[in-house]
């Protein structure tokens, strides 16, 4: 079983709904959750950087981490085509490990216009 | 630009050949890393570094592999002899000192083993 388990798609939607992403882990080691965007051969982008469980918004888009339930959301409101691109959740176990992120598979998003 | 640089973006070679990939973090990041993403999957720890020191290394990165940061500034990835399997996007990502600091990715090194 992998650490970070992540459908991994394809999603397609309208311009203009809401996406919902998420992932879950097993490892409650994990202090540190983070969500990147990757478009078609790039490297990552930081998006999102949560530590504590609760809500975190920028802009559009809200990070969500349940740390009871093990479960983490991305949710992208009145999305854009321009968001088109594969989101990673990633996270982190900081004492002992180095600080090395752990990735899910990652979801591939397309937002049709 | 400041962001985290890598070279080269693209790398074609043949069964057997040897490769070296050349990263340069932010500049006042000490903590460097390389992970490995085939595609349709999510990039996987390979090795970092914390200035010049090589702290950690996966079971990924096989006798095959070396990786140096020899004055705590860029890093060089080497893959010798290498195999089809290898063929994938080699990401270098650095960060701060901080635990809380977050790692920066760079655009990749693809890797084509013919």
């Amino acid at each position: 079983q992998k650490e970070v388990e992540q459908d991994p798609g394809p999603l397609s939607v309208p311009e203009g709904a809401i996406v919902s992403l998420n992932c879950t882990y097993s490892n409650s080691a994990f202090q540190y959750f983070m969500w990147y965007r990757q478009y078609s051969r790039k490297g990552p982008e930081l998006l999102m950087y949560t530590y504590s469980s609760g809500n975190k918004e920028d802009g559009r888009f809200t990070a969500q981490v349940d740390k009871s339930s093990k479960y983490i959301s991305l949710f992208i409101r009145d999305s854009q085509p321009s968001d088109s691109a594969t989101y990673l959740c990633a996270m982190i176990q900081i004492y002992n490990q180095g600080g090395k992120l752990i990735f899910g598979q990652g979801t591939e998003l397309s937002v049709k216009p | 630009d400041t962001g985290v640089s890598q070279d080269p973006r693209h790398k074609i070679t043949k069964r057997g050949q040897n490769v070296t990939f050349r990263c340069d973090p932010i500049s006042e990041h000490n903590r460097l890393y390389w992970y490995r993403q085939t595609l349709g999957q999510g990039p996987e720890f390979l090795t970092y570094f914390q200035n010049e020191a090589q702290l950690e290394k996966s079971r990924l990165l096989s006798d095959r592999f070396s990786a140096e940061r020899p004055k705590g500034s860029f890093s060089t990835l080497e893959i010798q002899r290498t195999e089809q399997g290898d063929s994938a996007m080699y990401l270098c990502a650095s960060k701060g000192t901080s635990g809380a600091d977050t790692q920066y990715f760079g655009p990749g090194t693809r890797l084509t083993v013919l």
